[in-house]
């Protein structure tokens, strides 16, 4: 089955750059999304189809998708960005959602 | 505006049944499907499975498909997972999520989410 692959952690300073990636193989050719969960909350999609932010989502977040390798950036991070965040996509062959394993973001 | 509103925490012991509503309110219920998605403590999002909210028709992940069950009850725009024969390692935070779905694109992802539903399975 289809397989996405994020590190398991990610440090930033605040108002620094965060990026955090996921690895799928050719991962380009699939929409990803990208979700935030802070402890004790339900996730919270923050990125759709690769790059495009829900409303009320700020500026700060953006996406790329492309080869095999997704990206989430987080320009000038905030205190509050920590949080777990977790990349998906969509596996044609089992028609089933498929998630990385979640990357834990530090700021400080 | 979306809200789901999922039943609150259970305890159960295992080998026994549990079955989980999502109570959906501010938009069409039957325009979108419905998934399931679980996290145990302290680990990842696990994709469980989608329901048709129009037709009932269901998708399940592999993993639970000999003993997972979801339903959807139009007339109070309700969604329900059932999980049988619990096991310890079924102990997780159970969520729904409403499904924005194109199949011409590929692109499938959940844009609202309930508050979660801790289904905790002990002797």
């Amino acid at each position: 089955s289809y397989a996405l692959t994020q590190p398991s952690s990610v440090s930033v300073s605040p108002g620094q750059t965060a990026s955090i990636s996921c690895f799928g193989d050719k991962l380009g050719n699939n929409y990803i999304s990208w979700y935030q969960q802070k402890p004790g909350q339900s996730p919270l999609l923050v990125i759709f189809q690769d790059a495009k932010r829900p409303s009320g989502i700020p500026e700060r977040f953006s996406g790329s998708n492309s080869g095999n390798t997704a990206t989430l950036t987080i320009s000038g991070t905030q205190v509050m960005d920590e949080a777990d965040y977790y990349c998906q996509t969509w596996d044609t062959m089992t028609s089933s959602w498929v998630f990385g394993g979640g990357t834990k973001l530090t700021v400080l | 505006q979306v809200q789901l509103v999922q039943s609150g925490a259970e305890v159960k012991k295992p080998g026994a049944s549990v079955k989980v509503s999502c109570q959906t309110s501010g938009y069409n219920f039957k325009t979108y499907g419905m998934t399931w998605v679980r996290q145990a403590p302290g680990q990842g999002l696990e994709w469980m499975g989608w329901i048709n909210t129009d037709n009932n028709n269901a998708n399940y992940a592999q993993k639970f498909r000999d003993r997972v069950t979801m339903t959807a009850d139009t007339s109070t725009s309700t969604i329900y997972l059932e999980l049988r024969n619990l096991k310890s390692d079924d102990t997780a935070v159970f969520y729904c999520a409403r499904e924005m779905a194109d199949y011409g694109s590929g692109s499938f992802y959940g844009d609202f989410w309930g508050q979660g539903t801790l289904i905790t399975v002990s002797s």
